[in-house]
């Protein structure tokens, strides 16, 4: 059965570093896709980007692009998403997701994390 | 880049049929596949229709997914609807570059 694990909730400060984690079981984690997606209070599933862990080739959305790294470690089957500076606009949860791929190639999400919930307040 | 549309909320009564739209704003619809996701209330989102029309096991078959060409739009449809069905449901497609999320219809059986 395919799983993804995540880090629990994060409280932090303005300006403050973090890392958050998604842990693979049950598949092949080098082999597939892993992505995060980020859901304001209140709002909708926006794309941030996703990875490719047998060569950690990375593909973020424009609207992310710069905002926060995603990598990965397939020796311990774990993608990460990560923010240098954290800003109060950052307070969301954070899904990560595995995704499928389609007769022609492309991938679309498919299995699902249970989020992370980052909280930035001064 | 394209969008995809979904009205914001939707409502109908148990046991009676509903369905949630999802209009491509650029490029056919036909041209990638449509995924739809429910997200219940403090839960993450799960798959219930992937690749325009097919269920993951586990899914009832009171859900179901199709696109239109003419209006350029994917559709899920529940049938028999359940207070357990009251839930936010977003499409999502995709091209060569990105992954495309539609703003979410908020489902409530009334």
């Amino acid at each position: 059965e395919v799983q993804l694990v995540q880090s629990g909730a994060e409280v932090k400060k303005p300006g403050e570093s973090l890392k958050i984690s998604c842990k693979g079981f049950g598949y092949s984690f080098a082999r597939y896709w892993i992505g995060w997606v980020r859901q304001m209070p209140g709002k909708g599933l926006e794309w941030m980007g996703i990875i490719y862990p047998g060569d950690s080739d990375t593909r973020y959305s424009p609207s992310f692009q710069g905002q926060a790294t995603i990598s990965a470690d397939k020796s311990v089957t774990t993608a990460y998403l990560q923010w240098s500076s954290l800003k109060a606009s950052d307070t969301a949860i954070y899904y990560c997701a595995r995704l499928n791929y389609d007769t022609s190639g492309y991938f679309y999400f498919y299995y699902w994390g249970q989020g992370t919930l980052v909280t930035v307040s001064s | 880049n394209f969008r995809l549309t979904q009205p914001h909320s939707v409502s109908e009564f148990p046991g009676k049929t509903v369905t949630i739209s999802c209009t491509r704003s650029s490029g056919s619809i036909g041209s990638n596949y449509v995924q739809w996701y429910q997200q219940r209330p403090g839960s993450s989102p799960t798959t219930v229709i992937y690749e325009d029309n097919q269920r993951p096991s586990g899914v009832p078959d009171r859900f179901s997914g199709s696109i239109d060409s003419s209006s350029n739009s994917a559709s899920l449809t529940i049938s028999g609807l359940k207070t357990e069905d009251e839930a936010d449901y977003y499409c999502q497609s995709y091209d060569s570059s990105n992954q495309v999320f539609g703003g979410g219809t908020k489902l409530t059986v009334l």
